[in-house]
């Protein structure tokens, strides 16, 4: 089935630095979508993509849907330490009997340090 | 609004035990979804509701039913517990298949 790489696995930085993290597909997607999970806590909705191309920005956070639809990135500016958490990729199908499948990154771990 | 809602927050159920997890939505989603996230698993796919009277199996649906009587609930049942459906479960809901889903807090099982 289709599976969705994301990278890093985690990452450990300092207060005020940039983030970048990414994902891929070996097909291609309709949607991508970018989620953060605190600790016992639902994942949050924080960027939805629907164009190939598309550039979206959430306050500090920019990701973008790729032009090949197989690939999307999560930039987070300035980081600051309630950034911490779990930040999933996701992406929804819109082939045929994968219609409206969500498919979940492996996460990134996001720690930051004051 | 209220977004996603589910009850309860923690449960613990024996084996062979039956219960309804709650799910509620207050933003008019046609869409609703039942997740399961598990260590090392990720988050799959149990039930889901394109609408109303409309319900279809996901990844994982063995064990759980659904009904979708609302556009606003989508209760998930399990009818015999067993000690691998421990888990957290998580409702979502989306105004469209292709749109993205909105999580509720979930609600963490222990069956013993």
């Amino acid at each position: 089935g289709q599976q969705l790489n994301q990278s890093p696995q985690s990452m450990f930085i300092q207060e005020g630095e940039d983030v970048s993290m990414n994902c891929t597909s070996s097909s291609i997607f309709n949607t991508w979508l970018w989620y953060k999970q605190d600790p016992g806590e639902g994942p949050v909705l924080l960027i939805a993509l629907y164009k190939a191309g598309e550039l979206t920005s959430n306050g500090r956070l920019t990701a973008q849907f790729g032009i090949t639809r197989k690939d999307s990135f999560l930039n987070i500016s300035a980081s600051i330490p309630s950034d911490v958490g779990i930040y999933f990729c996701a992406g929804l199908e819109a082939g045929g009997t994968s219609y409206g499948k969500l498919t979940f990154g492996q996460g990134t771990i996001l720690t930051v340090h004051p | 609004n209220a977004g996603v809602t589910q009850t309860p927050k923690f449960q613990v159920l024996k084996t062979g035990q039956s219960m309804t997890l709650q799910c509620a939505q207050d933003m008019n989603h046609e869409y609703m979804s039942w997740y399961r996230q598990d260590p090392g698993m990720g988050l799959r796919l149990i039930h889901y509701s394109v609408g109303a009277g409309i319900t279809d199996q996901g990844e994982v649906p063995n064990g759980y039913n659904v009904s979708r009587s609302t556009t606003e609930d989508f209760p998930l049942r399990l009818l015999s517990a067993a000690p691998s459906q421990t888990s957290v479960y998580f409702c979502a809901s989306s105004y469209s298949r292709l749109a993205g889903q909105y999580f509720g807090p979930g609600t963490r099982l222990t069956v013993t």
